[in-house]
Order: structure tokens, then sequence, then C-alpha cells
């Protein structure tokens, strides 16, 4: 089945320090790829839409200088979390969806980051 | 735009007991597809099913089942026998055609299946 390996796994780092989350789809190409942020005891929140070689969609309310995504191919895109307080402490996801199959078609889920900011 | 409701935020079972899930949405559109997806306490999402609008059957999956009512818009999951390892956080997603064109999660049913 598909896979998505999210990297790293978990972070524990001093404020004002700027973390990179990587998503990778290892075997399969993703043209289109979600990055989610999840608070405790929460839902996920979808925060942006990243696709191939293009700028990412953010959500409303979600800073894109505050959270840079980068996806420079077919297999791998990047969330930065610049400059991070305790506020972005929160486990974050992302997920892809596979190129050539429906948007309907469920996506494949990373297993997630846990972030938290000292 | 889509909207969904699991009403139950918490639920807790003894094992071997039955339990189920509701899920009750909101939609705009004719043709939709709806999602059901577990979170065990390690953190990451498994896909469990997905419906779309067409198909009104009942699904049975092992010990999983769905119940889609168009009528009442819910789609009710229904673990049989459950067991600890069923203990985890639920979520009901939608798929949003509108907007995002992306999956809309609910706020998630804590499941707690007591050995």
């Amino acid at each position: 089945g598909a896979v998505v390996s999210q990297h790293p796994s978990w972070v524990i780092c001093k404020s004002g320090t700027s973390v990179k989350i990587e998503c990778r789809s290892l075997d399969f190409q993703a043209t289109t790829m979600f990055w989610y942020r999840q608070f405790p005891k929460q839902s996920l929140m979808l925060m942006a839409t990243s696709n191939e070689g293009s700028k990412a969609t953010y959500e409303q309310g979600v800073e894109k200088d505050k959270f840079l995504i980068n996806h420079a191919s077919l297999t791998l895109s990047t969330l930065t979390v610049t400059s991070a307080h305790p506020e972005d402490s929160s486990f974050y996801i992302c997920s892809a969806r596979e190129r050539g199959r429906g948007s309907n078609q469920p996506q494949h889920f990373g297993d997630g980051t846990r972030l938290s900011i000292l | 735009a889509q909207k969904v409701t699991q009403v139950q935020t918490e639920i807790s079972v003894v094992e071997k007991e039955d339990v189920t899930l509701d899920c009750v949405y909101e939609t705009r559109d004719t043709t939709y597809y709806l999602f059901w997806y577990k979170q065990p306490p390690s953190g990451e999402l498994v896909f469990l099913i997905r419906r779309n609008s067409f198909d009104e059957q009942n699904e049975i999956s092992g010990r999983y089942s769905w119940n889609f009512q168009k009528s009442t818009s819910s789609f009710n999951f229904t673990i049989t026998a459950s067991q600890v390892v069923d203990s985890a956080v639920y979520f009901c997603a939608p798929y949003d055609q509108t907007g995002a064109n992306n999956l809309f999660f609910g706020t998630g049913t804590r499941l707690t299946v007591i050995p």
C-alpha cells in the first residue's frame, strides 16, 4: 500500500528555533499534499494545501510567513515552522493524494510530528 | 461546505461489548463522499472506509460495520465485540468538494475499551 513517511516524529526545541518537517511519499507520486495541525484532544485542522511546483494554499488564519511550505518534487513536501514559540507546540500531520487518483479517494497520512517548543 | 457532528466525545465500553459511534453530516452537494478514520494513541491516521452518496448499502468488514442513512444524513459506525486494540479516536470526515477540496474532520469520538 501507499506509504507516507514523516520526519521527524518528535521534536523538542527552544523558543525562537525554526523547525523543518518532511513529508515523503515512498512508493507513489503525490501531486498534492496536505498539512494539518492537531492540538491535544482536538480534531485535525487543515493548515494548507501544497501542490507540486506551485505555491501552497493556506487556510484562513494560518500565517504563511510563519509556516513555510515547499513542495519541490512529486515525493516531498516540507513544512518549516519559523521562529517557533510555545503556542506552536502541536501535532503536525501530513497527507498525500496519489497522482492520477481522484480527489475523493482516500488520502495517505504520515505518522505525524509532535512538536514541543520550550 | 460541509459540517459534521460526532455527538459522542468520549465513550467507554467493556471488552466484548458492541459500540456505535454516531456521525451526522450536513452538505449541499448532491454527490458526496464520507470517510471514517481511526487515530490510535500513537497518532497516525488509519483509513477505515469511504462511502459515496449513491451507495446506501450497509457495509461490514470483520467486526466493523457502517450504517449509512441518507434520509437522516447519518453515517454511523459500529464495532462488534470490541477489543482493547480498538481504543482510539475515531473521526468521521466528509469530503469537501468546494473550497479546500479536501477532507473535513469532525471533532472525533474517543473510544476506550476496558479489559
